[in-house]
């Protein structure tokens, strides 16, 4: 079965440029979160969808949007990049909506922005 | 509030255990994830405990967890090269995302 899988694995933008980051579940899957990973940081939480509906949001500017299709895909939307936002994005799915030691996630290997 | 603490470095003989030691601020979490990190790659699970247990193994992981003091370990024994990585601890944050540490950059030298 194949894992999480994210596209692109690396991209460069200039400040002010949109970007769109995909990913695509593990099969079966029906929940989808984003995370930031900051050079030296942990990952932080950004959205997580479910069934295609927005089940939370981190505390990231409205400039972060996020989707999930019927195939339960997703899509990560930032706009007016900034400098601050060069990082790894991850993708990670789970089976169901609530994190739990059961309903662990599975991350992908990212994306790479930088932001010139 | 949140917040997960981790050292940032460790540097053992392989060979040698490796202990990765992580303290967390919300006693209301549920589950306690490790996760690994290998250069230029995704996050790893290696590992979780529930709440309500203090110990679980695994091969050759040992995760302790002292739930009084917010206090969250993973020993890995026989260190081997392979080993070496960053190791994210996390707790949930709410029902449905994890708060994670910076991270634990473990070498392993011969």
């Amino acid at each position: 079965d194949a894992g999480v899988t994210q596209s692109p694995t690396h991209l460069i933008k200039t400040r002010g440029q949109h970007v769109t980051l995909r990913c695509s579940p593990i099969s079966g899957h029906k929940s989808v979160s984003w995370y930031q990973q900051v050079l030296g940081q942990g990952p932080q939480f950004i959205f997580q969808y479910y069934e295609k509906e927005e089940r939370g949001r981190g505390n990231f500017p409205d400039r972060f949007s996020a989707r999930q299709f019927p195939n339960y895909s997703s899509e990560l939307n930032v706009n007016a990049l900034l400098l601050g936002d060069s990082a790894l994005y991850l993708c990670a799915s789970s089976p169901s909506a609530t994190t739990s030691g059961a309903n662990v996630l599975t991350f992908g290997a990212g994306s790479r922005l930088t932001v010139l | 509030g949140e917040d997960v603490e981790q050292s940032l470095f460790l540097s053992v003989r392989e060979g040698d255990s490796s202990v990765i030691n992580c303290t967390y601020t919300d006693s209301s979490s549920t589950y306690l994830y490790w996760y690994k990190q290998e250069p230029g790659a995704g996050l790893q699970l290696l590992t979780y405990i529930f709440s309500n247990m203090d110990m679980k193994q695994d091969q050759r992981l040992t995760v302790l967890l002292n739930k009084k003091d917010k206090h969250l370990s993973l020993r890995i024994a026989d260190t081997q090269t392979g080993d070496s990585a960053i190791y994210f601890c996390a707790e949930t944050g709410g029902y449905n995302k994890l708060i994670f540490g910076a991270g634990t950059r473990l070498a392993v030298h011969p």
